[in-house]
C-alpha cells in the first residue's frame, strides 16, 4: 500500500532544541508539503516543495525550514523550538497537476516544553 | 485568490440522523477541483472525493453524497443515516488548474468537528 510516513507520531522537545520531523514517500511524487493544524486554525501551509532541492514558503514559514535532497524525503525543520510551536504537523505528497489530491501522513504531535 | 470556507464549525448528531456538511468556495478560475477529506481521530487526512469544476452531477458513495453547485458556489456533504464511525473532522479543499507544478496547492477550509453519538 502506498503511502506517506512520518518518524515520530509524539516528540517532546525543549524549548530552544533544534528539531528535525522526518516525512517519506513511496508513490515518486513530485510534491510535497508541510502543514501544522491547530484547533480553530485549520491546516496551515508551512512550506512546499515542487521538486528535488526546491523548495516555497508557505502562508507560517517563520521559525521554519526545510530540506528535501531526495526526491522520496521532505525534513521539516525547527531551529530553535519554541512553545508556541506545539502543534500537530502533517507531511503530504501529490503528483504534479492540479486534479491530483494528497497524500497524507499520520501527522506528529509535536510538545516543546 | 481562492478562498474556502466551512460556516459550521462544530456538528453533533445522534446516530442514525442524517447530516450536511456545508463548503462554499471562491475562485476567479473557470477550471477548478474541489476535494473533501476526513480525518479521524487517528489523525491521518483521508480523501473521499475529487470534483472538477466541468461536472456538476452529483455523486453518491454508500451513504455518502455530494451536492456540486456552481451557481452557488458550493460543494456540500452529506452523511445519510451517520454512524459512529462517521465521528471525524471534514476538510473541504479547492485547487485551481493553470500549469502544472505551480498550482498544485490545495486550499483548505477550516473543517468540521462531526460527533455522531450512539
Amino acid at each position: 500500500d502506498v503511502k506517506v510516513t512520518q518518524s515520530s507520531r509524539y516528540l517532546v522537545k525543549r524549548t530552544g532544541e533544534k528539531v528535525f520531523l522526518e516525512c517519506v514517500q513511496d508513490m515518486d511524487h513530485e510534491n510535497m508539503f508541510w502543514y501544522r493544524q491547530d484547533p480553530g486554525l485549520g491546516l496551515r501551509l508551512i512550506y512546499f516543495s515542487y521538486d528535488v532541492k526546491m523548495k516555497e514558503k508557505g502562508d507560517i514559514p517563520e521559525g521554519y525550514s526545510v530540506s528535501r535532497e531526495k526526491k522520496e524525503r521532505f525534513s521539516l525543520i525547527l531551529e530553535s523550538a519554541s512553545t508556541n510551536q506545539t502543534s500537530m504537523y502533517l507531511c503530504a505528497s501529490s503528483l504534479s497537476g492540479v486534479r491530483y489530491g494528497y497524500t497524507f501522513g499520520s501527522g506528529t504531535r509535536l510538545t516543546v516544553v | 485568490a481562492q478562498k474556502v470556507t466551512q460556516a459550521q464549525t462544530e456538528i453533533s448528531v445522534v446516530e442514525k440522523e442524517d447530516v450536511t456538511l456545508d463548503c462554499v468556495y471562491e475562485t476567479r478560475d473557470t477550471t477548478y477541483y474541489l476535494f473533501w477529506y476526513k480525518q479521524p481521530p487517528s489523525g491521518e487526512l483521508v480523501f473521499l472525493i475529487r470534483r472538477n469544476s466541468f461536472d456538476e452531477q452529483n455523486e453518491i458513495s454508500g451513504r455518502y453524497s455530494w451536492n456540486f453547485q456552481k451557481s452557488t458556489s458550493s460543494f456540500n456533504f452529506t452523511i445519510t443515516a451517520s454512524q459512529v464511525v462517521d465521528s471525524a473532522v471534514y476538510f473541504c479543499a479547492l485547487s485551481e488548474a493553470g500549469s502544472s507544478g505551480a498550482n498544485s496547492k490545495l486550499t483548505f477550509g477550516k473543517g468540521i468537528t462531526l460527533s455522531v453519538r450512539p
